[in-house]
């Protein structure tokens, strides 16, 4: 069973503070990692998409990667509250294939 | 402007009934899926189509169906069969560029059984 792990959290930030969420996966093979946010009640929105070991910023937002150890992670800086939401992390098991498997989403409040 | 859109936005069942929730897409994706998420749960796939008139299983198959007969659209019934479908379901799209699938989502419906 390929899976994706998440803190389920609540994880609780100050405003301006870094959040930092993680996310361990099971399949080696894996080539394609992504980070969702999803506000309650709504829809998930692509937030960040990474593909190679390393970092990877766009703007608050940076991505982190390690494929040795199986591990991704999103930091996010200068925390505010439209943040608190629940971030999900998702990952391609087969690569150039359509299946993905979701985390169960960490919740972040980022108290004002 | 280009999105996927998804109807209705709520939808009430009476047990024993077949339901269909749409799906429309106008970003011309080559890929289309449907998710249920539960409460405090992440998603889990239902059914994926790669291309018209075809369609793959995912890991929630039973009680579900779907249809692909044009690249906009992929609708999804709920059948008697499914024995606990209240949930959330998200319609989402993807094109396939380098071996990256980055997926876009519909704004979900929500269906209850009463």
């Amino acid at each position: 069973q390929k899976e994706v792990e998440q803190n389920s959290g609540p994880l609780s930030v100050p405003e301006g503070a870094i959040a930092s969420l993680n996310c361990t996966y099971s399949d080696r093979g894996s080539q394609s990692f992504f980070w969702y946010r999803q506000y309650s009640g709504k829809s998930p929105e692509l937030i960040m998409s990474i593909y190679s070991n390393g970092d990877k910023e766009d703007g608050r937002f940076t991505a982190q990667l390690n494929k040795a150890s199986q591990y991704v992670s999103l930091l996010i800086r200068d925390s505010q509250p439209s943040d608190s939401a629940t971030y999900l992390c998702a990952v391609n098991i087969v690569p150039g294939g359509f299946k993905t498997i979701f985390g169960a989403g960490t919740r972040l409040f980022v108290k004002a | 402007d280009g999105g996927i859109t998804q109807s209705p936005k709520y939808l009430f069942r009476k047990e024993g009934q077949n339901v269909t929730l749409s799906c429309e897409q106008n970003l011309n994706h080559d890929a289309m899926y449907w998710y249920r998420q539960d409460p405090g749960q992440g998603l889990r796939l239902i059914y994926y189509s790669q291309i018209v008139n075809d369609f793959q299983k995912g890991d929630i198959a039973e009680g579900y169906s779907v249809s692909r007969e044009k690249k906009e659209s992929f609708p999804l019934t709920v059948t008697s069969a499914q024995k606990n479908p209240t949930a959330f379901y998200l319609c989402a799209s993807s094109r396939l560029v380098l071996g990256r699938n980055e997926q876009f989502f519909g704004p979900g419906t929500r269906l209850t059984v009463l």
